[in-house]
């Protein structure tokens, strides 16, 4: 069955980097590409953007770029989620989805990666 | 940018129809989305390309869509259906990919 399961929570400074990984299972990587959606305390959903487990490419979202990149290690089927300097409004769940290419709809999700910036 | 809009909160008793609406100007073109995210879980796809459901989903969960807004009709809600609910879909050029602001159902 597909699963896609997340790294554990993580608890950062302000400044400082994390990275969140994203383990795929039951389907033909390349074949669906990854999604990432923020949810912050007291927000909704928020699309960040996705990468292309093909070529690679990803997209980024407004609001999203320069302290956001998404990458890939097709070997074990794994995106990952880097997010540098952090500051204290990233602190939220972070999400992992599959994401069926030309529709851009997202199918499956991770459990999610709870993201804590406190000094 | 784009944007699509929800109402923040629906309630209805159980056994009643909660309808939910989201509303964008590229909806005429573009197909909608929704997902439910029930307290502390990820979110679940209820339904895709405006109207069908996908396997595993209880049938009284359906879409609909007419102009420039979607709609999620839950038929006889349950307490279980208690959850945030989101619409999703791109603006008309296909650069920009956003949710709605999400729904409160409350079922009580």
């Amino acid at each position: 069955q597909v699963q896609l399961v997340q790294s554990g929570s993580e608890l950062k400074k302000p400044g400082a980097s994390v990275r969140v990984s994203c383990k795929a299972s039951g389907y033909n990587f390349p074949t669906y590409g990854v999604a990432w959606v923020r949810r912050a305390p007291g927000q909704g959903l928020q699309w960040m953007g996705w990468i292309n487990t093909d070529t690679g490419n990803p997209t980024y979202a407004q609001g999203f770029t320069g302290r956001f990149v998404f990458s890939l290690d097709t070997s074990v089927s794994t995106a990952f989620l880097q997010i540098s300097s952090l500051k204290a409004q990233d602190t939220a769940l972070y999400y992992c989805a599959r994401m069926v290419f030309a529709s851009d709809y997202f199918d499956y999700w991770g459990q999610g990666t709870l993201v804590t910036v406190s000094s | 940018s784009y944007e699509l809009t929800q109402p923040p909160s629906v309630s209805v008793s159980p056994g009643q129809t909660a309808r939910i609406t989201c509303s964008g100007d590229a909806l005429p073109k573009k197909y909608a989305y929704w997902y439910q995210q029930r307290s502390g879980q990820a979110p679940v796809l209820v339904i895709y390309e405006d109207t069908k459901r996908p396997s595993g989903i209880p049938e009284r969960f359906s879409g609909s869509s007419s102009g420039t807004k979607t709609t999620l009709t839950i038929s006889g809600a349950q307490v279980e259906d208690e959850a945030d609910y989101y619409c999703y879909s791109t603006d008309s050029g296909g650069d920009h990919n956003v949710f709605g602001g999400g729904t409160k159902l409350t079922v009580l």
